[in-house]
């Protein structure tokens, strides 16, 4: 069974530039959660999925982090303009059972460099 | 809120020791995961512990969860180097697995040979 796949998992961009970043879960899991690890520090959850619906965004700096779930699968988290303190790693994470066991399953995540 | 405490943040030990982890967290959850992360890669889910008094062991790892403490320990036997990593804890948010997981800041071991 392929695992949470995410692209690109290397990006370095100068501040004020756009950038996305692409999560495919795992087939079949309704639950996507996108998180932010800065350097030396545990996952912070910025926005939760249930199939297409953003039921916990409150994290997300709405002024310039965007994210979309289209037809329940695939997602896109969006960065315009993107600041220095952006530069993070940026993990998506998938579960199946989120209301029974919650056990999440990370992508590799895709490191985010701003100059 | 929900906060997550891990210690130490940082240890160094020497193969064929013993040692624990420590997880505290600060409101009630009766679920609690442990993952590995190796440099420059995702996390890998090691643990999951799902009720008072659990314990579960893989290899030379094994997790214990007391809810009544909000503690939960990771003890290391006789480890070896391919232990090196990082290892976090997570706990669920207040709505249950479905919010989610707060993380704790993670505890870097080194296994020096």
């Amino acid at each position: 069974e392929a695992g949470v796949v995410q692209s690109p998992r290397y990006k370095i961009i100068e501040k004020k530039q756009p950038v996305a970043f692409w999560c495919n879960p795992i087939s079949g899991h309704n639950t996507l959660y996108w998180y932010l690890q800065n350097l030396g520090q545990g996952p912070e959850l910025l926005i939760r999925y249930e199939n297409e619906e953003a039921v916990d965004d409150s994290q997300l700096p709405k002024d310039r982090f965007s994210a979309e779930r289209l037809k329940g699968v695939d997602s896109t988290l969006k960065i315009q303009p993107a600041e220095l303190g952006d530069s993070a790693v940026y993990l998506c994470a998938s579960s199946k059972d989120g209301l029974m066991t919650g056990e999440l399953f990370f992508g590799e995540g895709s490191r985010l460099t701003v100059l | 809120e929900l906060k997550v405490e891990q210690n130490p943040l940082f240890l160094s030990m020497q193969e064929g020791k013993n040692y624990t982890i420590y997880c505290n967290y600060s409101t009630t959850s009766d679920r609690l995961y442990w993952y590995r992360q190796d440099p420059g890669k995702s996390l890998e889910s090691l643990f999951v512990l799902l009720s008072n008094g659990a314990v579960k062991q893989e290899g030379r790892l094994m997790a214990s969860l007391d809810t009544k403490a909000r503690l939960s320990t990771l003890h290391i036997t006789a480890a070896v180097h391919d232990l090196s990593a990082t290892y976090f804890c997570a706990v669920d948010g207040p709505g249950g697995g479905a919010d989610g997981l707060t993380f704790g800041k993670g505890t870097h071991l080194i296994i020096q040979p």
